[in-house]
């Protein structure tokens, strides 16, 4: 079985600031993880993937997560927000059957 | 890659009402997946096929639900008899045939039960 925890349903920072989203995760085979980003009413985007190999995982618009199987963490961060970057954010965990299974998500608020 | 698309947007119907949902995934992908998204939350598997052979099932998708993938290509979704707990944006999303390959969304078709 597998689950993801998001610690803080928001997050509020100020433009230029350090994002950091939480995410945890449980599995019971090696994971798959992913970060997608969701703008109201539309789909979701996916941000970055790790599968395997590198921890240090680079993704779109300058978001990066790492992987840290001892902390059971998969931790979203960007240097620097930009107003852009407000929206909701969602952690997924997938094993062998390639199905996602999400978190509750974060919604990232950037002030100005 | 002209992205994964659903139709309607959005649909509003009255309680026991049927209604029918369209994915067209990306065209070389041959897994399709179908995920439920209520407010707040964050989206919840249905179903997913691998071409046209549905492989697994939610306990969510009660026998009211119905998903069908003819041939491979696009898939729909059908829901009988629609209660208000059914309102919800219905996602789809597709991949390529490998696990640790990502799933690319569609926009979604919110229902709204009257």
């Amino acid at each position: 079985a597998q689950s993801v925890t998001q610690l803080g349903s928001h997050v509020s920072v100020s433009e230029g600031a350090l994002v950091l989203l939480r995410c945890n995760y449980s599995s019971s085979v090696p994971p798959y993880l992913f970060w997608y980003v969701q703008y109201p009413n539309q789909g979701l985007q996916l941000l970055l993937k790790y599968t395997t190999g590198a921890t240090l995982v680079k993704g779109i618009n300058g978001f990066e997560a790492e992987f840290k199987k001892s902390e059971t963490s998969f931790h979203l961060t960007k240097p620097s927000a930009h107003m852009s970057d407000a929206a909701e954010y969602f952690c997924a965990v997938s094993g062998y059957g390639n199905k996602l299974v999400f978190g509750a998500g974060t919604i990232l608020r950037v002030k100005s | 890659d002209t992205g994964v698309s659903q139709n309607p947007r959005h649909k509003i119907t009255k309680r026991g009402q049927n209604v029918t949902f369209r994915c067209d995934p990306i065209s070389e992908h041959n897994r399709l997946y179908w995920y439920r998204q209520t407010l707040g939350q964050g989206p919840e598997f249905l179903t997913y096929f691998q071409n046209e052979a549905q492989l697994e099932k939610s306990r969510l998708l009660s026998d009211r639900f119905s998903a069908e993938r003819p041939k491979g290509s696009f898939s729909t979704l059908e829901i009988q008899r629609t209660e208000q707990g059914d309102s919800a944006m219905y996602l789809c999303a597709s991949s390529k045939g490998r696990s640790n390959q990502p799933q690319h969304f569609g926009d979604g078709t919110r229902l709204s039960i009257l």
